[in-house]
């Protein structure tokens, strides 16, 4: 099945200490997304890749970045983990132009704590 | 801005009963609408959209209807059971080029047999 596949499912880090999670996908999606959600709250958009496209949102802490090295990989980089940064991260995809349509396909998520 | 405004939960049922979570957005030019559900220790799920005004979206017996007069999209379904016990978010797109999802803050459902 086509689907977006996230690793780890539960990731603990060190306080400061660099973590990277990643997503890859089999729909062939051009658009791929990073969300934090924090515990009980929506989902938020960190940033996102048109294609090889960067696009970060305003209020996104320079601690986090990410890399798309292909089409079906996409990596989120924790530089120096603050325990505020602990939080389900998820991945999602949409096709083209047109994200209203079809909406995103979500993976699991991975579950960062930090200590 | 975008926003959504879902009622606050958490919201405590009976199986087999009547399920209404309220859901109202505000937003430029013509949203398209989502209900997003998501199980404990999960990610999201797509639930059912909308993409236009009186449009209904449905879904293992939920639907929602796109009422661009009263700007909603209010979940339901006529019986509900344990298993749809889980968080239920009401999202949109909205605005030329947009590629951010706008959610609300959730709704946590809880079905008692």
């Amino acid at each position: 099945d086509a689907m977006v596949i996230q690793n780890p499912r539960y990731q603990v880090t060190q306080f400061g200490k660099p973590v990277t999670l990643s997503c890859s996908q089999t729909l062939n999606h051009n658009v791929m997304y990073w969300y934090q959600q924090k515990s009980s709250q929506a989902p938020k958009l960190l940033f996102h890749y048109y294609d090889k496209d960067f696009n970060n949102e305003a209020d996104t802490p320079d601690n986090f970045q990410s890399r798309r090295p292909n089409t079906s990989f996409c990596f989120l980089d924790i530089r120096s983990p603050g325990l505020g940064d602990a939080a389900m991260y998820l991945c999602a995809t949409s096709r083209g132009s047109s994200p209203r349509a079809p909406g995103y396909t979500f993976g699991s998520g991975t579950r960062l704590t930090v200590v | 801005g975008n926003s959504v405004t879902q009622m606050e939960g958490p919201v405590t049922l009976s199986e087999e009963a009547f399920l209404t979570i309220n859901c109202t957005y505000t937003a430029t030019g013509y949203p398209s609408l989502f209900w997003y559900v998501q199980y404990p220790g999960e990610g999201l799920q797509l639930l059912l959209k909308a993409t236009k005004a009186d449009d209904k979206g449905s879904n293992k017996g939920f639907e929602a209807t796109y009422r661009k007069e009263t700007t909603s999209f209010h979940l339901e379904k006529g019986s509900v059971q344990v298993s749809d016990s889980a968080v239920y978010f009401c999202a949109l797109i909205s605005g030329a080029g947009s590629y951010q999802l706008t959610f609300g803050k959730g709704t946590k459902l809880s079905v008692i047999p």
